[in-house]
């Protein structure tokens, strides 16, 4: 069964300083693609970044970019110049849902606060 | 706005009732999920269906079953609910059964008391 695991349950920032959220999954697959998705109180789930494993540059989205390490399995995001409006849950996900690849694993999320 | 509806926004029931969650994908997306986000499980895949055939399977219960009709909208109908099915349940659609983004609808929030 394929996991996502993310160590960090909660963090807090300031506003303007840069933050990494870590995860780290495990999968058998040889050409795989992971995700970070952002659930601000709303509820909502909004893609914020996805990176392909076959790539070896690491994934860009404005404010948002990667660390992504395909041989030790980790996959961090980094905000930069985070505003008020990052504060949210932020979860890893990985496809392999179980019973087939497309469905996403999801960890368990990271509660990010950006303070003023 | 992702561009995938869900409908109703929130459910309230009674235990042992059934209950209809709708959804309908983005334009062009031929594969909807869904998945189930409660407190002590997390975000869990249900269950996939392409182009109205069901793709994967995941922890779905026998209790809960879905389909994709010819418009490929999608329906998740949960019967016998128990306490433990309360959840905010999203679906989700891609163009293409794999190896694509999934994009999100805003979840339906059902309650079960």
């Amino acid at each position: 069964a394929q996991t996502v695991t993310q160590s960090q349950p909660e963090m807090s920032v300031q506003e303007a300083e840069t933050v990494t959220l870590s995860c780290t999954y495990d999968t058998s697959e040889n050409n795989y693609y992971l995700f970070w998705y952002k659930q601000p109180p709303s509820r909502q789930m909004i893609l914020v970044i996805r990176q392909e494993a076959y790539k070896q540059q690491n994934a860009t989205e404005n404010r948002f970019s990667v660390n992504f390490q395909k041989a030790a399995k980790s996959f961090s995001l980094k905000i930069s110049d985070s505003q008020l409006g990052d504060t949210a849950m932020y979860f890893c996900a990985s496809p392999g849902g179980g019973g087939g690849a497309d469905g996403l694993t999801f960890g368990k999320g990271t509660h990010l606060i950006i303070q003023p | 706005d992702s561009g995938v509806t869900q409908t109703p926004k929130h459910l309230i029931t009674a235990t042992g009732q059934r209950v209809t969650l709708r959804c309908s994908p983005r334009s062009g997306d031929l594969s909807v999920y869904w998945y189930q986000q409660s407190l002590d499980q997390g975000l869990q895949f249900l269950i996939q269906y392409y182009n109205g055939e069901e793709r994967a399977k995941g922890n779905i219960l026998e209790r809960f079953s879905a389909q994709q009709f010819p418009d490929l909208h999608s329906e998740l109908n949960l019967s016998s609910l128990e306490l433990g099915d309360s959840a905010l349940y999203f679906c989700a659609s891609s163009p293409r059964p794999n190896r694509d983004t999934q994009y999100f609808g805003p979840g339906t929030r059902l309650t079960v008391l």
